[in-house]
């Protein structure tokens, strides 16, 4: 089984919308992460949570929430879903500063 | 503010045909180097992590190389199962110890 899980895979909604995504992770990491990734841009931070208290903004946050509801748990929310918001969205998980992070599988989402 | 810039953007190799992937960068206090793989429509795969000018390593047909500036992904005689984007990211020691500062990557295709 895959250490980190996305769910869902692909998701089409409609703008104005809230929609969750979820990330678990099995690798026992404390910190946790939310990416997107545009083509041409990059992959850019959204949110990232050093432990269950500890939640904090990336560089692009504005029209997104999150939800640490465990150590292996971490929700990213669109609030009220627009159409640039259409990207793909990576979770990821890391055991320290220093160290590696490691990826999920991503969510495709369309913003219609 | 830490910045890397990978060339070339795009790269067709014939199989069995070395070449070389580069990652400039800036960043203040560098606490590790990164590549990972991307498959279309998949999350990052790690590859390497370097911490220090001289590190270099080798993982089958792959050898990472870094220096104060920049890191080489060296591919000797790639396969067609090599094509894949790259994507290069370093870490820095100034205040924020969580932040991937990632480049646009190069896409990497290897014809039979």
């Amino acid at each position: 089984d895959a250490d980190v899980t996305q769910t869902p895979r692909n998701r089409i909604t409609k703008t104005g919308k809230r929609i969750m995504l979820e990330c678990s992770q099995t690798k026992g990491h404390d910190r946790m992460y939310w990416y997107r990734q545009d083509p041409g841009l990059g992959l850019r931070l959204i949110y990232y949570s050093f432990d269950v208290k500890d939640i904090n903004k990336g560089e692009i946050s504005d029209g997104y929430s999150v939800s640490r509801q465990a150590q292996a748990k971490f929700s990213l929310s669109l609030e009220s879903a627009i159409p640039n918001q259409t990207a793909l969205y990576f979770c990821a998980t890391s055991g320290g500063g220093w160290e590696t992070q490691y990826f999920g599988p991503g969510t495709r989402l369309l913003v219609l | 503010e830490d910045q890397v810039t990978q060339s070339p953007e795009a790269l067709r190799l014939q199989e069995g045909e070395s070449s070389s992937l580069n990652c400039s960068y800036t960043v203040s206090g560098l606490r590790g180097l990164f590549w990972y793989r991307q498959d279309p429509g998949k999350g990052p795969e790690f590859l390497f992590t370097l911490y220090s000018a001289g590190e270099e390593k080798e993982k089958e047909r792959l050898k990472a190389t870094l220096t104060k500036k920049e890191s080489f992904l060296h591919i000797t005689a790639p396969k067609p199962e090599d094509s894949a984007t790259y994507l290069c990211a370093v870490q820095g020691g100034g205040g924020s110890n969580y932040k991937l500062t990632f480049g646009k990557g190069t896409l990497l295709t290897v014809n039979p």
